[in-house]
């Protein structure tokens, strides 16, 4: 069965710090893999997404993911966080097919401490 | 502008009431999805269209009804069946850019039983 792991429910970093987001996902083929952002009462929001070619993909915001099929990881980077990154992120697998489900990752709360 | 809109922002119901929630785009996109969003749980699959006048159930579809007479139309009936509705609801639609596909999503509506 397709599942998602995000195994931190909470972050907390310093404004300007790195960021790192885990997400292992258990699929049966390749994947596309995407992350998404979501403020308090908002929609989802697409920082990237991964389907083929190079393993590391350049999203908005600064924001960057490495697939590591090796690991079944995706996790996501950011060199320096602002205090406006705070939110919660969520990351999704997908079959290769158009109409695609996705499936979820229960989210990370990132929290920003100046 | 194009994108994804949902009423009502916030909706209350009595328990034993059937209410409905709308979604609509205009981004010309084939699939439609609702999701269920508790915290700490994610995003859960209540239905999905591919096209018009056919849906399938999700993972959470006990409770719920949808139609899609429309390409831009989707809408969930919440209907008294459903044990626990209190929750967020996101829809989201479907487009292919090149040969990947994404997920877009609209704003949400809050749903809460009295």
């Amino acid at each position: 069965a397709q599942s998602v792991t995000q195994p931190d429910i909470h972050i907390t970093v310093s404004e300007g710090a790195s960021l790192e987001l885990r997400c292992n996902y258990s699929y049966g083929a390749t994947p596309y893999l995407f992350w998404y952002v979501q403020s308090p009462g908002q929609g989802l929001q697409l920082l990237l997404k991964y389907f083929s070619g190079d393993t590391l993909v350049q999203g908005i915001k600064g924001f960057e993911a490495e697939f590591k099929r090796s690991q079944s990881s995706f996790n996501l980077r950011k060199p320096s966080v602002h205090w406006s990154d705070a939110a919660e992120y969520f990351c999704a697998v997908g079959p290769m097919e158009y109409g695609n489900k996705l499936v979820f990752g229960a989210g990370t709360i990132l929290r920003v401490k100046s | 502008d194009g994108g994804i809109t949902q009423s009502p922002k916030y909706l209350f119901r009595k328990e034993g009431q059937n209410v409905t929630l709308s979604c609509e785009q205009n981004l010309n996109h084939d699939a439609m999805y609702w999701y269920r969003q508790d915290p700490g749980q994610g995003l859960r699959l209540i239905y999905y269209s591919q096209i018009v006048n056919d849906f399938q159930k999700g993972d959470i579809a006990e409770g719920y009804s949808v139609s899609r007479e429309k390409k831009e139309s989707f809408p969930l009936t919440v209907t008294s069946a459903q044990k626990n509705p209190t929750a967020f609801y996101l829809c989201a639609s479907n487009g292919r850019t090149g040969i990947t596909d994404t997920q877009y999503f609209g704003p949400g509506t809050r749903l809460t039983v009295l």
